[in-house]
């Protein structure tokens, strides 16, 4: 098993252009997360899908879309990238969206906007 | 409003404990969990405690949990340096919602 992967690795993008984030797993978890890492921050929750076909905000939505058509990929959408944007991206899944079920990461997308 | 918080460095010396300390202000959370994000990777769940215990121990890794004061500590003892990394530590209060500390960054050294 993979687990959970992310594509790409690295991105530069120049203010107002859009480009999608991939996340796949495949452990057949129903719940995705999308994380975004900024330092002395933490993470915070940009968007979630409980389910296949489902998507909800997180705590800070503004800026992203979210794509959960099939159960093991989840993308995120930047429309319109900002320098506000540049961050470390983590996807994340888990078997449902209980408190009991460990979230299980990717790598990281580093993504750097001019 | 939910905020949880973490110092930000630990430096210790090999072979000492480490402690790692987080306060958080939502009760109403059923687990709390400690991750570990070593230098350009994801995080990885090291343990966790659920919100009736505590005290867990799971090898060389000591979780405390007072839920009076909302402080949940990390001990690690024997310190390696392979244990050099960041620990968050988090709590989901709510459905789908795992706040995450600041993080912890712990330095070994010989």
């Amino acid at each position: 098993n993979a687990g959970v992967t992310q594509t790409p690795k690295f991105q530069v993008l120049k203010t107002g252009q859009s480009m999608t984030l991939q996340c796949a797993q495949d452990m057949n978890h129903n719940s995705m997360y999308w994380y975004r890492q900024d330092p002395g921050m933490g993470l915070r929750l940009i968007y979630y899908s409980a389910s296949e076909g489902t998507t909800d905000k997180g705590e800070v939505p503004d800026g992203y879309n979210v794509s959960r058509l099939k159960k093991q990929n989840f993308l995120l959408g930047l429309e319109s990238a900002a320098p506000s944007q540049t961050s470390v991206y983590f996807c994340a899944s888990s078997y449902s969206s209980g408190s009991g079920d460990e979230q299980f990461f990717g790598p990281g997308t580093r993504l750097t906007v001019l | 409003g939910e905020d949880v918080e973490q110092s930000l460095f630990l430096s210790v010396r090999e072979g000492d404990s480490s402690v790692i300390n987080c306060t958080y202000t939502d009760s109403s959370s059923t687990y709390l969990y400690w991750y570990k994000q070593e230098p350009g990777a994801g995080l990885q769940l090291l343990t966790y405690i659920f919100s009736n215990m505590d005290m867990k121990q799971d090898q060389r890794l000591t979780v405390l949990l007072n839920k009076k004061d909302k402080h949940l500590s990390l001990r690690i003892a024997d310190t390696q340096t392979g244990d050099s990394a960041i620990y968050f530590c988090a709590e989901i209060p709510g459905l789908s919602k795992l706040i995450f500390g600041t993080g912890t960054r712990l330095q070994v050294f010989p």
